[in-house]
C-alpha cells in the first residue's frame, strides 16, 4: 500500500511554461484534494474532487486546472506558470468528507 | 466563508516545558481535526473531535473541542525534541471541504 504518491518531487519552470502534477492514491478514496503551502499561509485548497469525473474549485483556483478521469488519479495543471505559483503542492485523499485526509509527500515547484 | 484562525503562529519552548496551540472558527463546526507536519514532511493526521466539549488524549497530547464547537486546543505536556513541527487544526462543516488554520510552528530547545 503506497498510500498517496505525487510526481514529480521537484520541478523548475520558466514563466509561461506549462506542466502537470500527478497525484495517485491506492486506497479507493472518493475524495481528492490539491493544496498549496506557502510560508506563513498554511494549507490553501486549490481544487478538489468528490468522485471520478467531478471537480470543484477551492479557495485559490485561479491559474490552475484539474482533471479526475480515473478514481485513483487527480491531475493538477498549470497552463502558463507564474512566479507567484512557486510553492509546495500537496495532494490528499479521503474516504469521505469530513474524514481523515491522507497527504502525499509534496511537489516543490519553483517558477523563475 | 468559513475561516479558521490559529494562534500562536510560532512557539519556542525549552525541552520539558508545556505547549498549547489554539484554534478558533468563525462558524460552528461539525468536527475538528488536528494534523502534524514535521520539517520537510507532509501533514499527518493526529485526531478528530466531533462532540461538544470532547477531550481526547494521546500520551502527552491533549485535544479539546469547545462547548460551542467553534474552538479547539492542543496541549502538549513536557515537550520533547520529537514534538518539533507545525501543528494544524482543520475545521469541517457540512459538505464543504476542511478549512485548515495557518498552523503553529513549534520548536523545542534541548
Amino acid at each position: 500500500n503506497a498510500g498517496v504518491t505525487q510526481t514529480p518531487k521537484f520541478r523548475v519552470l520558466k514563466t509561461g511554461q506549462s506542466m502537470t502534477l500527478l497525484c495517485a492514491q491506492d486506497m479507493n478514496h472518493e475524495y481528492m484534494y490539491w493544496y498549496r503551502q506557502d510560508p506563513g499561509m498554511g494549507l490553501r485548497l486549490i481544487h478538489y474532487s468528490v468522485g471520478e469525473g467531478t471537480t470543484a474549485k477551492g479557495e485559490v483556483p485561479d491559474g490552475y486546472n484539474v482533471s479526475r478521469l480515473k478514481k485513483q488519479n487527480f491531475l493538477l495543471g498549470l497552463e502558463s506558470a507564474a512566479p507567484s505559483q512557486t510553492s509546495v503542492y500537496f495532494c490528499a485523499s479521503s474516504r469521505d468528507n469530513p474524514d481523515t485526509q491522507y497527504f502525499g509527500p509534496g511537489t516543490r515547484l519553483l517558477v523563475l | 466563508g468559513q475561516q479558521v484562525m490559529q494562534i500562536p503562529q510560532y512557539q519556542h519552548v525549552q525541552e520539558g516545558e508545556d505547549f498549547t496551540t489554539y484554534c478558533n472558527s468563525s462558524t460552528t463546526l461539525s468536527n475538528i481535526q488536528w494534523y502534524k507536519q514535521r520539517p520537510g514532511g507532509h501533514p499527518v493526521f493526529l485526531i478528530q473531535l466531533v462532540k461538544s466539549g470532547e477531550v481526547k488524549k494521546q500520551k502527552r497530547l491533549t485535544f479539546q473541542f469547545g462547548e460551542a464547537k467553534k474552538n479547539s486546543s492542543l496541549h502538549i505536556t513536557a515537550t520533547q525534541t520529537t514534538d518539533v513541527g507545525t501543528y494544524f487544526c482543520a475545521g469541517g462543516s457540512g459538505n464543504t471541504p476542511l478549512v485548515f488554520g495557518k498552523g503553529t510552528r513549534l520548536s523545542v530547545i534541548a
